[in-house]
């Protein structure tokens, strides 16, 4: 049973461009969050797709942007980036069903995205 | 909204030794409090939770229980190992939202 999958494991990208990040849940599970985890910081919470809509969004502009497709693998991109976007970013799946949903987590490795 | 505040690290033992980080909480009412552990170069995975007040989670020899008086979920291992060397994040939901973490405690144990 596959846990959650996320790809590029790296990647290096230079000021306003534009990155795209891929990750694809645990079986079973149809709810994917993103999380952003800055060096010696804690995760925080990007946003929540189930049912291939935006569900929760925590504070981040709208630079951040995602997307999930029905076989419930989930995209997060962002535009314009700065120099302060550089951290791993983290995705989490989970079954929506009550309070599982956002107590339930699995986490994948995640993406090494370093902007210079 | 619901907050955690984690002790500053890195903190490092020697094998064996007792290791207590602490963790508070603010919440309105009384959620599930979660610890999380990330392993060099991995995401994260759950250590242990505990749903209600006075409730104690427990694995891997690691425990935490819910203290509604002092808003605490502390985490004690009575004698850690080389491979417990990891990242430890107390969590908890906020409302609707996926969990919120704190900022981190890392652990570093010396054979």
């Amino acid at each position: 049973d596959a846990g959650v999958t996320q790809s590029p494991t790296h990647l290096i990208k230079t000021r306003g461009q534009q990155v795209t990040l891929r990750c694809s849940p645990k079986s079973g599970h149809d709810t994917v969050s993103w999380y952003q985890q800055a060096l010696g910081q804690g995760p925080q919470f990007i946003f929540q797709y189930y049912e291939e809509e935006e569900r929760q969004r925590g504070n981040f502009p709208d630079r951040f942007s995602g997307h999930q497709f029905p076989n419930y693998s989930s995209e997060l991109n962002v535009n314009a980036l700065l120099l302060g976007d550089s951290a791993l970013y983290l995705c989490a799946s989970s079954l929506r069903q009550g309070l599982s949903t956002n107590e339930k987590l699995f986490f994948g490795s995640g993406t090494q995205l370093s902007v210079l | 909204g619901n907050s955690v505040t984690q002790m500053e690290g890195p903190v490092t033992l020697s094998e064996e030794a007792f290791l207590t980080i602490n963790c508070t909480y603010t919440a309105t009412g009384y959620p599930s409090l979660f610890w999380y552990v990330q392993y060099p170069g991995e995401g994260l995975q759950l250590l242990l939770k505990a749903t209600k007040a006075d409730d104690k989670g427990s694995n891997k020899g690691f425990e935490a229980t819910y203290r509604k008086e002092t808003t605490s979920f502390h985490l004690e291992k009575g004698s850690v190992q080389v491979s417990d060397s990891a990242v430890y994040f107390c969590a908890l939901p906020m409302g609707n939202t996926p969990l919120v973490f704190g900022k981190g405690t890392r652990l570093s144990v010396i054979a």
